[in-house]
């Protein structure tokens, strides 16, 4: 499974669209885009996948580059419930997650 | 409801006490696996199963057991706790096609 790279922090605004960034630059042409966060320590939730079109579902969008070495999670209307670590992870299928150390995203009034 | 069920949520216990924690899903996943996470290392695969009788060791299986004699049911086992096996669990399940992992609320386990 190849290797993300994510910012250890970020800030929003309550309300404003966040915007996580991954860098993903060895995946391979059959693995997918997967995101997961952990809000608190409760376990990881799903969020939304994708292969090479960009992804929309009532939690969030997932933007895939062309190229697909990088993506974007969109989180379009930020409440403080958002505040969370988010988790991008690249697989072929089912099976094994590999977590890294994901971001921690904080939601501010 | 689809769900993953960890028992207990929180366990104190003494260093060398076999103990045994439960987990039970309800929606036919094949998958199932345990994880610890654990303060600046992440959440790390202990233990998974790809079906009933078939489990492998998962990145750190040392000092833990697993079984999976029922599809839904996958305990972990601790034969004899350590302290550093203190940390948070949780289980998981998805279907082996599948894209979702489910997973359960986590167990917070000491080991003094």
């Amino acid at each position: 499974d190849a290797k993300t790279t994510q910012p250890p922090s970020m800030d929003c605004a309550e309300g404003r669209a966040a915007n996580l960034p991954c860098n993903h630059s060895t995946i391979s042409g059959n693995e997918y885009v997967y995101w997961y966060r952990q809000i608190h320590s409760q376990g990881p939730q799903y969020i939304i996948h994708g292969l090479k079109n960009n992804e929309t579902n009532e939690m969030a969008s997932l933007i895939i580059t062309e190229d697909r070495k990088s993506s974007t999670l969109i989180l379009p209307h930020a409440t403080l419930r958002d505040t969370a670590v988010y988790y991008c992870i690249v697989r072929v299928g089912g099976g094994k997650l590999i977590f890294g150390q994901g971001t921690t995203l904080q939601v501010k009034p | 409801e689809a769900q993953v069920t960890q028992n207990p949520r929180y366990l104190i216990t003494v260093t060398g006490k076999k103990l045994t924690v439960t987990c039970s899903q309800n929606m036919n996943h094949e998958y199932m696996s345990w994880y610890r996470q654990d303060p600046g290392l992440g959440l790390r695969q202990i233990y998974y199963s790809m079906n009933v009788e078939v489990t492998d060791k998962g990145d750190v299986p040392e000092g833990y057991k697993v079984s999976r004699k029922e599809k839904r049911n996958f305990p972990l086992i601790l034969e004899s706790p350590s302290p550093n096996q203190t940390s948070l669990y949780f289980c998981a399940s998805t279907s082996i096609l599948g894209t979702e992992a489910f997973f359960g609320q986590g167990t917070r386990l000491t080991v003094v």
